[in-house]
């Protein structure tokens, strides 16, 4: 069975870096095309695609976020990791971690997601 | 501004069919064909059915998706009050080299 959960800080000051915690259980990047990514809803509003690491190590990105963010993975305790830095009000939202199957393009299992305020 | 285009909502009456049409382009819906999400008020997202137009095997055969050149569609036969939601489509972009949504469909069943 496979499981996600997101973890990170609830409330976060504008122009900080935000860094979420993605754990997961069921699988393994030793699967070769296996993927974990993240996406976002901001209140009332539809997904917005963020960004996916897969078992070959590439990184892809949200064009129009790109230069905000970053994705690493940690095999070791089977975490992958996303951060956003200089967070604005518009970076307020749900932010889920997903997992992508080795024969699939998008993700087939999710996270609850967390909930994440940009306020001061 | 969503990448793939989806009408706001839709409606029908129970054990009526209904179609959720995903607009999109070369790049994505005609590249990589569509997925098909479903969310609840409150819930995070489920997968209906991927952009191989399998479904997991949970999700009942009354959900089925097609896809016509740049415009994924997906169609729910026998409405049922549960499945009132929000559904989104996806894909996979090979220009941007991203995955894309689209804005959603709220279904209302009457």
């Amino acid at each position: 069975q496979i499981t996600l959960k997101e973890s990170g800080p609830t409330v976060l000051e504008p122009t900080k870096t935000l860094t979420l915690t993605c754990t997961f259980s069921g699988f393994s990047f030793t699967t070769s095309g296996v993927g974990v990514g993240w996406v976002r809803q901001s209140p009332g509003e539809a997904l917005e695609w963020l960004a996916l690491t897969d078992s070959f190590n590439f990184q892809h990105f949200n064009p129009s976020l790109k230069s905000r963010l970053t994705i690493t993975r940690d095999s070791s305790w089977n975490q992958v990791l996303l951060t956003l830095t200089n967070v604005g009000p518009d970076d307020t939202g749900i932010y889920y971690c997903a997992y992508k199957a080795p024969a699939t393009l998008l993700f087939d299992s999710w996270g609850q997601g967390m909930l994440v305020a940009v306020s001061s | 501004q969503s990448i793939l285009t989806q009408p706001p909502s839709v409606s029908a009456a129970p054990g009526q069919t209904v179609t959720v049409s995903c607009s999109g382009s070369y790049s994505n819906v005609a590249y990589s064909s569509a997925a098909w999400y479903q969310q609840f008020s409150g819930a995070a997202p489920r997968l209906l059915i991927d952009h191989n137009d399998k479904r997991p095997s949970d999700i009942p055969d009354r959900f089925s998706a097609s896809r016509s050149g740049t415009t994924a569609t997906l169609t729910i036969t026998g409405l049922q009050t549960g499945d009132e939601a929000d559904y989104y489509c996806g894909a996979w972009d090979n220009v941007i080299n991203a995955g894309v949504f689209g804005g959603g469909t709220r279904l209302t069943v009457l």
